[in-house]
């Protein structure tokens, strides 16, 4: 089975903070993404990447980057933490673009 | 990417089949129906997809109706455990602009003892 692994369950950081959050796939995808899920807004892609060093922009890129150094590794990074940024984070990944994404468990972030 | 409609809530009795409808009425030739859950505090799970011919994996069945218009999800034997938010989402498969998933309200199906 697919295993996404995403670093944190539950996380709390100020206003300000660089905050981290990362994410490994263990099934040699291409394909890596980072989503934002809120109450009434459903899932909104921030990022995505379709191979090593390579990234693109989703809906809501703004106050977020991203690193995938390795294949198996893909980080978001909040470069200066924001209330407005509290939210439920979902990582996925896929074997190719026509192929199901698989997802991680979330990572519930609050700023405060 | 094709819109969707499906049920608000529905409940289900455990042991019996769970048949959730889904409509996307303007899917085009080359879209995929795809279904997800999301069981509460978890990531989204992939459970099926197809083009234009029934499905069956080792979760579900995916029946699409002829026109492709409309689909339903079968769980044969639901347990509770299967009590969760059900996304049906319409897609192109080859779409290189991202590959987003949009999950619009979904089904939230109650399995009931």
């Amino acid at each position: 089975d697919v295993k996404v692994t995403q670093s944190s369950r539950y996380l709390v950081k100020r206003t300000g903070e660089k905050v981290f959050l990362e994410c490994v796939q263990d099934m040699d995808h291409e394909n890596m993404f980072w989503y934002r899920q809120d109450p009434g807004l459903g899932l909104r892609l921030i990022y995505f990447s379709y191979d090593v060093k390579m990234k693109e922009k989703g809906d809501i890129p703004e106050g977020y980057s991203v690193s995938r150094e390795k294949k198996e590794r893909f980080s978001l990074i909040l470069e200066s933490a924001s209330t407005n940024q509290t939210s439920m984070y979902l990582c996925a990944s896929s074997l190719g673009f026509n192929q199901p994404q698989h997802f991680g468990d979330g990572t519930r972030l609050s700023i405060l | 990417d094709a819109k969707t409609t499906q049920p608000t809530s529905m409940d289900c009795a455990e042991g019996r089949a769970a048949n959730l409808p889904c409509n996307h009425s303007t899917i085009s030739g080359n879209e995929y129906v795809y279904w997800y859950r999301q069981i509460h505090s978890q990531g989204p799970q992939y459970i099926i997809h197809g083009l234009k011919n029934n499905e069956t994996n080792e979760m579900a069945s995916l029946i699409i109706t002829e026109d492709r218009k409309s689909s339903t999800l079968i769980l044969p034997h639901a347990t509770l455990r299967d009590t969760a938010v059900y996304y049906c989402i319409v897609r192109v498969a080859n779409n290189n602009a991202g590959n987003m998933l949009t999950f619009g309200g979904g089904t939230r199906l109650m399995v009931k003892p």
